[in-house]
C-alpha cells in the first residue's frame, strides 16, 4: 500500500488560498491520488482525484508533482465551511474499492 | 437525484440487543460499502457489497457483525447483541460501477450501546 503522510492541522485566513499537501513517495504506477473531507460528524464527501496530470473542478485543485511522489490540493477561496478534516488516499483494496482514510490534516478557516 | 441514505439516524439499543442499519445507495450505483467511525477515531472500512455478494469483508469483526445487499431493497448491516464498544458512527457509501473510488457517503447512523 502506499503510505500517505499529512500535517496534523493547519489554518487558513478566511478568503485565502488553502493548501493542503501529502506525501506518498510509495505510489505505485497505477495508484491514482484520491481526496475526500469530512465535516465535523458527516459523512465524507469525495473532492477530487487524479493520476498524474493537475485536475480542477468546482471544488478545488489537485497539483500532483511529476514525480507522483507527494500532491497539493488547493481550495482557491477557503470559507468558514470548509473547516474539516482532509483525507488524502493513494491506497487501493485487493478488489480496488476500499478506500483507507489515515489521519487527515485538520484545516480550521478562521475570519 | 437523492443522495445516499441511511435510517436511521440515530439508534439506541441495550446490550445485549441486535441492531440493523440501513442503506440506500445513489440512484444507478451498485456498489456498497460501509465504514465505522468509532469516537475520536478515524474511519475504517468494514465491508464492500455489490447486489447478492459480498466481495470484501476484510474490515468486519469476525463474529456479530453481518451485512447483505439483496437484489430488492437496502442494504443492511446487522449487528447482534451490541455491547458499549459497537457505539459508533456507522456510514454506508455507494458509488457507481465504472468509477468505484468516487464513493458517495450517507449521513450516517450513530449507535448508541447503553
Amino acid at each position: 500500500d502506499a503510505k500517505t503522510t499529512q500535517p496534523p492541522s493547519m489554518d487558513c485566513a478566511e478568503g485565502r488560498a488553502a493548501n493542503l499537501p501529502c506525501n506518498h513517495s510509495t505510489i505505485s504506477g497505477n495508484e491514482y491520488v484520491y481526496w475526500y473531507r469530512q465535516i465535523h460528524s458527516q459523512g465524507p464527501q469525495y473532492i477530487i482525484h487524479g493520476l498524474k496530470n493537475n485536475e480542477t473542478n468546482e471544488m478545488a485543485s489537485l497539483i500532483i508533482t511529476e514525480d507522483r511522489k507527494s500532491s497539493t490540493l488547493i481550495l482557491p477561496h477557503a470559507t468558514l465551511r470548509d473547516t474539516a478534516v482532509y483525507y488524502c488516499i493513494v491506497r487501493v483494496g485487493e478488489y480496488g474499492n476500499k478506500l483507507v482514510f489515515g489521519a487527515g490534516t485538520i484545516l480550521r478557516v478562521k475570519s | 437525484n437523492a443522495g445516499v441514505m441511511q435510517n436511521p439516524r440515530h439508534l439506541v439499543r441495550r446490550r445485549g440487543q441486535e441492531a440493523r442499519l440501513r442503506c440506500s445507495p445513489m440512484k444507478g450505483h451498485s456498489h456498497v460499502y460501509w465504514y465505522r467511525q468509532l469516537p475520536e477515531e478515524g474511519l475504517k472500512f468494514m465491508v464492500y457489497l455489490q447486489k447478492e455478494n459480498i466481495i470484501d469483508e476484510s474490515g468486519m469483526p469476525k463474529e456479530r457483525f453481518s451485512a447483505e445487499f439483496p437484489k430488492e431493497g437496502p442494504s443492511i448491516l446487522r449487528i447482534q447483541q451490541v455491547v458499549r464498544g459497537d457505539s459508533a458512527a456507522y456510514f454506508c457509501a455507494s458509488s457507481p460501477r465504472d468509477m468505484p473510488y468516487e464513493q458517495y457517503f450517507g449521513p450516517g447512523t450513530r449507535l448508541t450501546v447503553t
